[in-house]
């Protein structure tokens, strides 16, 4: 049973272009969340999705970003006009239901490096 | 909303017990979680505590007091591969998304 696949593992972009973040959970999860890591710095939650669904979003900045888990494929996290301060590791998780007494399972990571 | 508070680093010596401590604050407990994460590694999960006491999984324990906002992470038998940073976790509310806390980053010593 393969886990949470995150491509790609590392990506470069220049300042003002788009960075396109791939998670598939892991099979039989429906529940899909993205964490930012910034260096020295613990996870922080951005959003929190279902298919075809955005249960909770609080912590993704309002523009700039967006992120979608469609009814067939990965999901995705979106970042617009990257800026420096945007490079961190993004961290996507799965669980199979959205209680919290079950455990999220993390992807590898995705480490975003704007130039 | 939530707030948790955990040492920043610890070194131990290999073969000793380290105790990582963690206090929180949070308006409604759905539990605690412990994660490990080596440096450019994902988190992986080390333990779940939604009630007070210890819980105990090999090399690895962990203690959760609901009434004092406070758990800690016992490490016996310390290895150089547990060198990590420790990550103490509650969710948020009803759903599952987790606060973290800035993570505790633990060297392992000869």
């Amino acid at each position: 049973n393969a886990g949470v696949m995150q491509n790609p593992r590392h990506l470069v972009r220049r300042r003002g272009q788009e960075a396109r973040l791939r998670c598939s959970p892991m099979k039989g999860h429906s529940h899909v969340y993205w964490y930012r890591q910034l260096p020295e710095e613990g996870l922080k939650f951005m959003v929190y999705l279902q298919k075809e669904n955005i249960i909770d979003e609080s912590g993704m900045p309002k523009e700039r970003f967006s992120a979608e888990f469609p009814k067939e494929g990965p999901s995705i996290l979106r970042i617009q006009q990257v800026v420096r301060g945007d490079s961190a590791a993004y961290f996507c998780a799965s669980s199979p239901v959205g209680t919290g007494s079950n455990e999220q399972f993390f992807g590898p990571g995705t480490r975003l490096t704007v130039l | 909303g939530q707030n948790i508070d955990q040492p920043t680093e610890m070194t131990a010596t290999e073969g000793a017990i380290v105790q990582i401590n963690c206090t929180y604050q949070t308006s409604g407990f759905n539990g605690l979680f412990w994660y490990q994460q080596h440096a450019g590694e994902a988190p992986t999960f080390l333990s779940y505590n939604v009630l007070d006491g210890l819980e105990e999984k090999g090399r690895f324990s962990s203690f959760l007091s609901r009434s004092k906002g406070y758990s800690y992470l016992l490490l016996k038998e310390l290895q150089m591969k547990d060198s990590a940073s420790y990550l103490c976790a509650v969710p948020r509310g009803g759903n599952t998304p987790l606060v973290f806390g800035k993570g505790t980053r633990l060297s392992v010593i000869a």
